[in-house]
Formats: structure tokens, C-alpha cells, sequence
């Protein structure tokens, strides 16, 4: 249980472009879902927090214009970088909690977004 | 001072071995105790959780709260090759609910 997963795994743009990326928990219903970034070698930085039905709690430092949240459902929720740039290549990862599942999150596979 | 401090290792230790991964903080508001297990390039997956302080056992993990000291451990008997991976600890005043605070992770390597 508590399948949580990404779409794309990997994804190649343009600077300039947009990019969405999919977060779907599979087989349980999430009221919260968490984005964050990770670079190499170090930990993972929460971007924001998703509420269903809500506006998405955005983490200091972090643009809420550049990384558009939406989520729709309990199960889905979609990260949107726009106007990616290089300095967006990362990786990105979705989280989701599962309230009858116990206190943790659990996290999708993660999306390697690389800007040329 | 980060709130959360892990040491990012890398950590190599023979098949077989018990191996002690450990975490300190500094917040007092922190309720509930995390460690994931991250493979390269994928996301951490959940390992196990604990509430205030305490022992919990699952298989041949062991997670150890000490409240007092601020103090967090991890312990693998028998490791495998295959528990090579990026440990993360991870700690929230309000469980997964809320903002969960990570520690930067250790990187363990099984030797055969």
C-alpha cells in the first residue's frame, strides 16, 4: 500500500519553456501532498506543501509564479515549472500522507528535469 | 546551526556487520522520528517511524529515540549488500501532516 508515483521520470526542455510534472497517489487518498527538490549529494528541500481543493503553502525563497501547484484531486497533484531555466535542472520529488496510514510521507520515484 | 545534523559519511562495512546510523537536533517541538532509505536516483522510501521516545523493531532494523539527548539512531544487524543506499533521517513536531525536517543523509556501502 501507499504507492505514490511521477510522471515523467526524466524530462528534457528548452529554456524558456514549461514543464508539468504528475504526482498521483495510487491506492489511498491524499488531503496533503509535499514537492521538493533535491540536488546532488545533498538532503531534500521542501518547495511546498498542497492542500486539495486549497492554494499551495510555498516554502520562503521559493517563486510561486515559476513553480505553479495544483491540486485538483485526492489523488493528483501537478508541479508546473514555467519559463524553466538550466538553474531549474534538478530533481524533483512528490510526497503524499496517507492520515490512515501512519505519520509518514511517502514519496514518488522523482522527476530529473534538465533545462538546455 | 541546522535544525537537523546527520553525518553524510560515506559509511563501508562488511557483510554481516551492525551498522549504527545516527542523527542529532535541535528542536524540542520534534514529536515524531523518521528514517527513510533512498537508492540513487530514486525517491526515499519509509523505513520506519517512531512517537517521542523509545525502541522500535522491525526485522533487522532498530530505531532508537533518546528525547533527552536529542539523539536519534538507526540500527541494521546482519547488513546485506543490498542495504547499501542513502539513509535519511527525518523529524516533525506534527508527524507527516505537516513540514517534515530532513537530515542531509548517510551513505552506506555494504561490502560483500
Amino acid at each position: 500500500g501507499a504507492v505514490v508515483s511521477q510522471h515523467p521520470s526524466r524530462v528534457i526542455c528548452k529554456s524558456g519553456t514549461s514543464v508539468k510534472i504528475e504526482c498521483r497517489s495510487l491506492d489511498f487518498q491524499a488531503t496533503t501532498m509535499f514537492w521538493y527538490r533535491q540536488f546532488p549529494k545533498q538532503s531534500l528541500m521542501l518547495m511546498a506543501t498542497s492542500n486539495e481543493g486549497s492554494k499551495a503553502t510555498y516554502e520562503q525563497g521559493v517563486e510561486k509564479d515559476k513553480f505553479l501547484i495544483n491540486h485538483a484531486s485526492l489523488t493528483l497533484s501537478t508541479l508546473t515549472v514555467t519559463s524553466a531555466h538550466p538553474e531549474d535542472s534538478s530533481f524533483y520529488i512528490c510526497s503524499a500522507t496517507d492520515l490512515a496510514g501512519g505519520p509518514g510521507q511517502y514519496f514518488g520515484p522523482g522527476t530529473r528535469l534538465t533545462v538546455t | 546551526q541546522k535544525e537537523v545534523e546527520q553525518d553524510p559519511g560515506p559509511l563501508s562495512v562488511p557483510e554481516g556487520a551492525i551498522v549504527s546510523l545516527n542523527c542529532t537536533y535541535s528542536n524540542s517541538a520534534f514529536q515524531y522520528f523518521m528514517w527513510y532509505r533512498q537508492y540513487s536516483r530514486k525517491g526515499p522510501e519509509l523505513l520506519m517511524y517512531t512517537y517521542s521516545s523509545g525502541n522500535k523493531e522491525d526485522g533487522r532494523f532498530t530505531a532508537q529515540v533518546d528525547k533527552s539527548s536529542k539523539y536519534i539512531s538507526l540500527f541494521i544487524r546482519d547488513s546485506q549488500p543490498s542495504d547499501s543506499a542513502t539513509y535519511l533521517c527525518a523529524m516533525s513536531a506534527a508527524g507527516g501532516y505537516q513540514k517534515v525536517t530532513f537530515g542531509t543523509g548517510t551513505k552506506l556501502q555494504v561490502i560483500p
